[in-house]
């Protein structure tokens, strides 16, 4: 059963541009939302996370927007750049478990 | 770099042979926990080791199983391997001040003929 939906598949955005990248869950219980990028031949690594005590969280480039009533979150990237290429994964869990439950990624191309 | 490490990077086995792949955990995580990534998907969560001791499993077989010793390194065994089975596996580690946070490894890339 996904739980996490996340879309689109796949993205491509012109440098600058302001890709963005929605996630919808399911289990009321998750209250930790952290967004994971992957590149190729690599593990996923921890971008930004936000609880549903605060509905906008920043960190550089990167901002998660996160709608509890509609129980749904998303990522922006401004000022994307070539670099910013890669798969990206919305996940949940409850805070303090280990078990993250991940959507089903999207691919994000950046052109110059 | 995460500080994860996992062995072998690749790896080819057949159908119904047994599998053994190993993670260490980053310095001062006392938590690991492996994910199945299927190509194309998000990972999947197999289980947690907390302290040597299983705690926390997803929805895979009894055929998967695992390992952490006491210096917090872990293992991941797979029996009766399955076509299915072919997949990165991730391990996570996690501890310290940054507590919720999980820290991934590269992966190690199985492939079942």
């Amino acid at each position: 059963q996904q739980q996490v939906k996340q879309s689109p598949q796949s993205l491509i955005v012109q440098k600058g541009g302001i890709p963005i990248i929605n996630c919808a869950y399911e289990n009321t219980a998750f209250d930790y939302f952290p967004w994971y990028q992957q590149f190729p031949g690599k593990g996923p690594a921890l971008l930004i996370a936000i609880r549903p005590d605060v509905s906008e969280k920043k960190e550089g480039r990167f901002t998660i927007s996160f709608n509890k009533s509609a129980k749904q979150f998303s990522l922006h990237i401004m000022d994307s750049q070539p670099g910013d290429s890669a798969t990206y994964f919305c996940a949940a869990s409850n805070f303090g478990n280990e078990k993250l439950t991940f959507g089903t990624g999207t691919r994000l191309t950046i052109i110059p | 770099e995460t500080g994860v490490t996992q062995s072998p990077t690749h790896l080819i086995k057949t159908r119904g042979q047994q599998v053994t792949l190993r993670c260490s955990s980053q310095s001062g995580h006392n938590t690991v926990s492996w994910y199945q990534q299927a190509l194309g998907q998000g990972p999947q969560f197999i289980f947690q080791y907390y302290r040597e001791e299983e705690n926390g499993r997803g929805n895979f077989p009894p055929r998967f199983s695992g390992l952490q010793f006491p210096n917090y390194s872990s293992e991941l065994n797979v029996n009766a391997l399955e076509l299915d089975d072919s997949a990165l596996y991730l391990c996570a580690s996690r501890g310290g001040p940054s507590y919720n946070e999980q820290f991934f490894g590269p992966g190690t890339r199985l492939t079942v003929l």
